[in-house]
């Protein structure tokens, strides 16, 4: 089974609003972390948000939040008040482990390509 | 601050021939990792490197080799390219103690094996 799932392969937004891009995730561990990064067409790998399988709160950073459900094992992406330079593709990835372990890596979904429309 | 330097950042490749993937960082970070990326199939795992002295096989290991011979370098050779090697290889480090133990990214090399 794959471990992170992202079932939308693209995903259109007008300018202004807002978009949830989505993320399950299959791990047996009790302490992970959710990522996401950013790929705009440049191609850099952009760190957006994390959610610690222990945090109580749902991550917030600026126009992002991460809309944690644990029992459900989603971690799906927000984006608030959408801008044309937000058109990427947008990875979600889960480290199992500790984040200070040494052997811990990242495992990364295929992608989401969100495309935002004046 | 550089970061993670990647080199080179494009190559065009003959089949059968070898090459190496440099990358650099200059984090002090003891984790270091490679990574394709294809189109549909997101970033794929190739060979990461807890410390230096030490590396170990990731998701798509065949074909690549690592070594780690210092914290700094953690270069990514085939020996025998083929075609299916076609490819953006990212290179990322992360850092050891607390925090969330997100990955940094170089900017990647686009590697093309005809």
């Amino acid at each position: 089974a794959q471990k992170i799932t992202q079932t939308q392969p693209g995903m259109f937004v007008q300018e202004k609003e807002a978009v949830t891009l989505d993320c399950t995730y299959d791990t047996s561990d009790q302490s992970y972390g959710l990522f996401w990064y950013k790929q705009p067409s440049s191609g850099e790998m952009i760190f957006l948000i994390y959610q610690g399988s222990y945090d109580e709160q749902n991550a917030t950073e600026g126009r992002y939040s991460l809309n944690f459900q644990k029992a459900r094992k989603s971690a799906n992406l927000v984006i608030s008040a959408s801008q044309l330079g937000d058109s990427a593709m947008y990875f979600c990835a889960m480290r199992e482990g500790l984040s200070n372990s040494g052997y811990s890596t990242l495992t990364f979904g295929k992608g989401t390509m969100l495309l935002v429309s004046p | 601050t550089a970061g993670i330097t990647q080199a080179p950042t494009s190559q065009i490749l003959a089949a059968g021939r070898s090459m190496t993937l440099r990358c650099t960082q200059d984090m002090r970070h003891n984790a270091m990792y490679w990574y394709r990326q294809d189109l549909g199939l997101g970033l794929r795992l190739i060979h990461y490197s807890n410390t230096a002295g030490t590396t170990g096989k990731g998701e798509v290991p065949d074909g690549y080799s690592v070594s780690r011979a210092n914290t700094d370098d953690f270069p990514l050779t085939l020996a025998s390219a083929v075609p299916s090697q076609t490819s953006v290889y990212f290179c990322a480090s992360k850092g050891q103690g607390a925090g969330t133990g997100e990955l940094f990214f170089g900017e990647g090399s686009r590697l093309t094996v005809l």
